[in-house]
């Protein structure tokens, strides 16, 4: 089984930058992906790495570290509209096809 | 493009009801799962599926069945509803399994049972 854990909430100005953690403990990595989830809508995919390093995708980073279990999510240049939960998952090499989803993370961006 | 389409965004059921949501996409994606999303618990898996015919359990299977008969559709039946089945239920859809296939999700159903 998966345990993912993530902080319950964050807050930051526009603006600024803010950096999202996922720790995770499994038997068998096969890969992390970060979804964004405003409120009261469906989560939307933001990244996925499976290797160690940063993936960038324009505002939005990835980091993962498979030997400590971590992960990232780097939000730059703040905007309003990045106000959302985030969320983090981990795929299990021993069932492939479950995606298992930490309780996510609630960012308040203040102008 | 219609992607995942889930029916009904709301619904309030009394208790020992039954009823189906229904859940369909238009991208022929072998691959289809059913989420529940609780306050603080993060999403929980119930069913999914590789393929029509194939279907499995998932993390929280208890109460809810589920069928594919086609590629597109893939309901969710609560059996005899119960208060602790009150959550949002997310269907949700990725061309294959595994890997770094991105998942994609329908609106939500905000089911509560009274």
């Amino acid at each position: 089984g998966q345990n993912i854990d993530q902080p319950t909430e964050m807050t930051a100005t526009e603006g600024a930058i803010v950096q999202i953690n996922c720790t995770y403990q499994t038997s068998g990595f096969n890969g992390l992906f970060w979804y964004q989830q405003h409120a009261g809508e469906a989560p939307t995919f933001l990244s996925y790495n499976v290797l160690d390093g940063l993936e960038e995708k324009g505002r939005f980073s990835s980091f993962l570290s498979r030997s400590k279990g971590y992960s990232y999510l780097l939000l730059k240049e703040l905007q309003m509209k990045d106000s959302a939960s985030y969320l983090c998952a981990v795929r299990e090499r021993s069932n492939d096809y479950k995606l298992s989803f930490g309780a996510g993370t609630t960012v308040t961006v203040r102008a | 493009n219609a992607g995942v389409t889930q029916t009904p965004k709301f619904q309030v059921l009394k208790t020992g009801q039954s009823m189906t949501l229904q859940c369909a996409q238009d991208m022929n994606h072998e691959y289809m799962s059913w989420y529940r999303q609780d306050p603080g618990m993060g999403l929980r898996l119930i069913h999914y599926s590789v393929g029509a015919g194939i279907t499995d359990q998932g993390e929280v299977p208890n109460g809810y069945n589920v069928s594919r008969s086609t590629t597109e559709d893939f309901p969710l039946r609560l059996l005899s509803a119960a208060p602790s089945q009150t959550s949002v239920y997310f269907c949700a859809s990725s061309y294959t399994s595994g890997g770094g296939e991105k998942l994609f999700f329908g609106s939500g159903t905000q089911l509560s049972v009274l």
